[in-house]
């Protein structure tokens, strides 16, 4: 059964990079189905998808986040990563990784547990 | 102010039939599937819908899903307390490159 582990800081101060690492298991990162995701959720907002990633290195990301954002992948480890730089007080939510299905349907289908940011000075 | 219009709340008594809708455009709901998500915070969001319509082998019977035009929609029949949560549409907007999600809608169980 494929997992997603999400990593990071947890706190963090305004202007500082945030940087989150996904770590799957159960599971070959560099599958051609898959695309892999990062989400984040917060109370005011509700969920927001940040970005996602091929295999190959192909990305896609949230044109609002896109200035601040990069997604990378290190098939060596399976694992694939964000960062965010010029975080503010906006960035705090809890952030997700997550696969995403693609063929017939494409759905984002498997999450990790998340991981809570908090953006505070 | 999502892209994806859904109703703030809705609620229903235990065995009732409630219903979220889901508005978009041409560039993601017209053009695309929409999935349905079920989240509780503090848990990761669930996959309850798939390509409109599609329930994963996981998810009961008492979840539909359908799409017409620019709109769709999620129903919860038999409604019980465990499925009090909050619920979330996304699609794919062919303008912005970008998965997209209703702001969500919270199901209270009465």
């Amino acid at each position: 059964q494929l997992q997603l582990q999400e990593s990071g800081p947890g706190v963090m101060k305004p202007s500082e990079t945030l940087s989150l690492t996904c770590t799957v298991s159960g599971g070959s990162i560099g599958g051609t189905s898959f695309y892999w995701d990062w989400i984040r959720w917060s109370p005011g907002t509700g969920l927001e998808w940040i970005g996602n990633i091929y295999s190959s290195g192909t990305t896609y990301y949230n044109p609002s986040l896109k200035s601040r954002v990069t997604i990378s992948v290190d098939k060596s480890k399976n694992q694939f990563s964000l960062k965010m730089t010029s975080v503010t007080a906006a960035d705090t939510a809890v952030y997700y990784c997550a696969r995403e299905m693609t063929g017939s349907g494409t759905f984002i289908d498997l999450w990790g547990q998340g991981t809570l940011v908090t953006v505070s000075s | 102010q999502s892209i994806l219009t859904q109703p703030p709340s809705t609620s229903g008594t235990p065995g009732q039939r409630v219903t979220i809708s889901c508005s978009g455009s041409s560039s993601n709901i017209g053009g695309n599937n929409v999935n349905w998500y079920q989240h509780l915070p503090g848990s990761a969001p669930k996959l309850l819908i798939f390509a409109n319509n599609q329930r994963p082998s996981r998810v009961p019977d008492r979840f539909s899903g359908s799409k017409s035009g620019t709109s769709a929609s999620m129903a919860i029949s038999g409604l019980q307390s465990e499925d009090e949560a909050d619920y979330y549409c996304a699609s794919w907007d062919d303008s912005l490159d970008a998965w997209i999600f209703g702001g969500g809608t919270k199901v209270t169980v009465l």
